[in-house]
């Protein structure tokens, strides 16, 4: 088993819609990065967490650090907002080390 | 699947000394590898786009002279840290993708000490 895992694998949705893409992980962690990366380019970091909820623009993250799980939300969805979304993780115990989510790759169709 | 091996896992050195970090992807053709630096308690940034057989391409706020970025094959792509320095110290990742749309394949990361 995965010490990441995300949900869904892939996801196609219609202009407007609420987006939720899910993480859990398995491991200690001191942190929790949601990623994103448009076709052809390289990732860009939408937020980083440890604790709570975190807001910007369109984009909501939130985590629960009691069940290890983390949703990235998208309102309003928009074209624009098609991408793979990857959800990495900041083990405690293991130097630091980073392990990511095999991503969600999200469609939004106009 | 995929696999991005990433070399060496640590390195320690004294100021001054340059250090190359391999990124290679060990069962598909890498057309586009990617480098990350992440400082303590941030994000991860992207220095840096390098496709086969072509210059990389840097982030703003990227040194392209001290951070040698060279991808000469399709399965390999090297980061040198050139003359290093305390402030340099940071975990540095690689990821390579076999197309621009594919899924990104993430080294193990480089943890970049310097004394």
């Amino acid at each position: 088993k995965n010490e990441v895992e995300q949900s869904p694998q892939n996801l196609t949705a219609q202009e407007g819609e609420f987006i939720t893409i899910n993480c859990s992980y398995s491991v200690g962690i001191s942190a929790l990065h949601w990623l994103q990366q448009h076709p052809g380019g390289g990732i860009v970091s939408l937020f980083m967490l440890s604790s709570g909820k975190k807001k910007h623009g369109r984009l909501i993250a939130t985590i629960n650090i009691q069940e290890k799980h983390s949703s990235l939300h998208i309102t309003a969805s928009h074209p624009r907002d098609s991408a793979v979304y990857i959800c990495a993780v900041r083990l405690t115990n293991r130097d630091d080390k980073i392990i990511f989510g095999k991503g969600t790759r999200l469609h939004i169709l106009p | 699947g995929a696999v991005v091996s990433q070399h060496p896992s640590w390195v320690i050195c004294k100021s001054g000394t340059s250090v190359k970090i391999e990124c290679r992807s060990l069962d598909f053709q890498a057309t586009t590898m990617f480098w990350y630096r992440q400082f303590p308690k941030q994000s991860l940034m992207l220095m840096a786009t390098s496709n086969e057989g072509s210059k990389a391409t840097y982030e703003q706020g990227v040194e392209k002279d001290k951070f040698l970025i060279n991808h000469a094959s399709l399965t390999l792509s090297t980061l040198t840290v050139t003359s290093a320095h305390p402030e340099d110290s940071s975990f540095y990742i690689c990821s390579a993708s076999g197309t621009g749309w594919g899924p990104q394949h993430f080294g193990d990361g480089t943890r970049l000490s310097i004394l």
